[in-house]
């Protein structure tokens, strides 16, 4: 199946800095999303990009499928950023579902 | 609601015991998933529903699990003789599929120990 490698595995920034988290992944694509699970472990939609660039608030997204990475974005941090973000995408070659595959995520941390 | 719910948020049980789990999708998502996470690991899917009907049960780990979504809305995970490796916390997502779009929301999941 699809494999989906996240860096870093582990950030740690100072409040204000910015970042930029990558999404690698092994094949073609009909689906990328991108999540912040927070410490309750809901998992909060930030970006549902499988190509192009979008930009909400301080963070933004940019996928090139032909080159199968994902890159998202983190402006100004603030400590409320904290967490783990997922990438995942789907490869259900041309249908109009697929289940997703999760990447290991990144934890990031933010101090104040 | 306006999202997904899911209940309980936690339930504990003994080894041997078995588990409901349910979850209620988006009004209107005719499609539906179960992931399961091991801490410190991603999602990983285990069934997939278009309306009724199970889809894709290819994430299923054994036997001892098994879904139902009779009306096409709330769908439960069933998990029969937990096992301690069965501890975990299970999150259901719906979709609403409009040609390649399939967009998945996630509910705040169900966490799972098994004593």
């Amino acid at each position: 199946g699809i494999q989906v490698e996240q860096s870093p595995p582990d950030l740690i920034l100072q409040e204000g800095a910015n970042s930029t988290l990558r999404c690698n992944f092994s094949d073609s694509v009909n689906n990328l999303q991108w999540f912040h699970q927070n410490p309750w472990g809901q998992l909060i939609n930030l970006f549902y990009i499988p190509s192009g660039t979008k930009q909400n608030g301080r963070l933004s997204a940019t996928t090139v499928a032909t080159e199968r990475y994902s890159l998202l974005y983190i402006s100004s941090s603030q400590t409320t950023d904290s967490g783990v973000y997922f990438c995942a995408v789907d490869n259900a070659g041309g249908t109009s579902y697929g289940k997703l595959t999760f990447g290991q995520g990144t934890i990031l941390t933010v101090h104040p | 609601g306006a999202g997904v719910s899911q209940t309980p948020s936690n339930k504990v049980t003994e080894k041997g015991k078995y588990v409901e789990l349910r979850c209620d999708p988006i009004s209107g998502h005719t499609a539906l998933y179960w992931y399961r996470q091991s801490l410190g690991q991603g999602p990983e899917f285990l069934i997939y529903f278009q309306g009724t009907g199970a889809a894709d049960d290819s994430g299923l780990p054994n036997d001892r699990f098994f879904a139902v979504r009779p009306e096409g809305s709330v769908s439960t995970l069933k998990i029969q003789r937990t096992e301690r490796g069965d501890s975990a916390m299970y999150l259901c997502a719906s979709s609403v599929q409009r040609g390649l779009y399939n967009e998945q929301f996630f509910g705040p999941g169900t966490r799972l120990t098994v004593l």
